[in-house]
């Protein structure tokens, strides 16, 4: 997306070991950042959001963290498994729109 | 709770046909709503959102329209497919642009 861009655009990582997926925005009005996964073949879902006025939030295994003032967030997946194969998709909303900046995408391979 | 159908969940149809793809939002009222095109292995590219009935934002110039009759109901169309119109298209709605957008199953398009 023109507001979001995300890195890396593959990773492949040895079961049990972390993931990490960084996007930077442009706009630092920027308040709401979703996290999606989408499986082969199947529909974009949300795994986990942040909103500006946190710096970091935790489910289970995922975590996401956020600093404003370098406009970036990021994914972070711990203990990978398998089922954690999939492409991930930021983004951001943009500011007084109705729409969402969707980065390109991160496919990641999670090795058994 | 929300719940979204999309459909037909697959397509066939040749260069030159009508399209017609459907999306309803049931649990909700005066949602966001949107479509997307992915074409294979690539990110998500907005099509048309709409904040309302007969209203509607094209965000990409080209040979599809869509159309919001009801308050739940999202139309994507075409008079005359191309093969480039091939791809997974996506529906979406959302409370606010600051809340999680929802996809539908989606529906995978080809052109013969």
């Amino acid at each position: 997306g023109e507001n979001v861009e995300q890195h890396p655009s593959t990773l492949s990582v040895q079961e049990g070991d972390s993931a990490v997926i960084k996007c930077t925005y442009s706009d630092s009005a920027s308040n709401y950042f979703p996290w999606y996964k989408q499986e082969l073949g199947k529909r974009p879902q949300l795994i986990i959001d942040i909103r500006s006025n946190v710096g970091e939030k935790k489910d289970q295994r995922i975590a996401v963290t956020l600093n404003k003032t370098a406009k970036h967030f990021s994914l972070h997946i711990t203990e990978t498994q398998p089922e954690d194969s999939a492409v991930y998709f930021c983004a951001a909303p943009l500011p007084n729109d109705y729409k969402l900046s969707f980065g390109a995408g991160t496919t990641v391979t999670v090795r058994a | 709770s929300q719940t979204i159908h999309q459909w037909p969940a697959t397509l066939v149809q040749p260069v030159g046909s009508p399209l017609s793809l459907e999306c309803t939002v049931e649990g909700t009222s005066n949602p966001n709503l949107y479509w997307y095109r992915q074409a294979a292995g690539r990110g998500l590219q907005l099509l048309f959102y709409s904040v309302g009935i007969g209203q509607i934002s094209s965000e990409v110039p080209q040979n599809l329209s869509a159309s919001r009759p009801q308050d739940r109901q999202f139309i994507l169309s075409s008079k005359k497919l191309l093969l480039s119109d091939s791809g997974f298209y996506l529906c979406a709605w959302s409370g606010s642009f600051t809340e999680p957008q929802h996809f539908g199953d989606g529906t995978r398009l080809s052109i013969l």
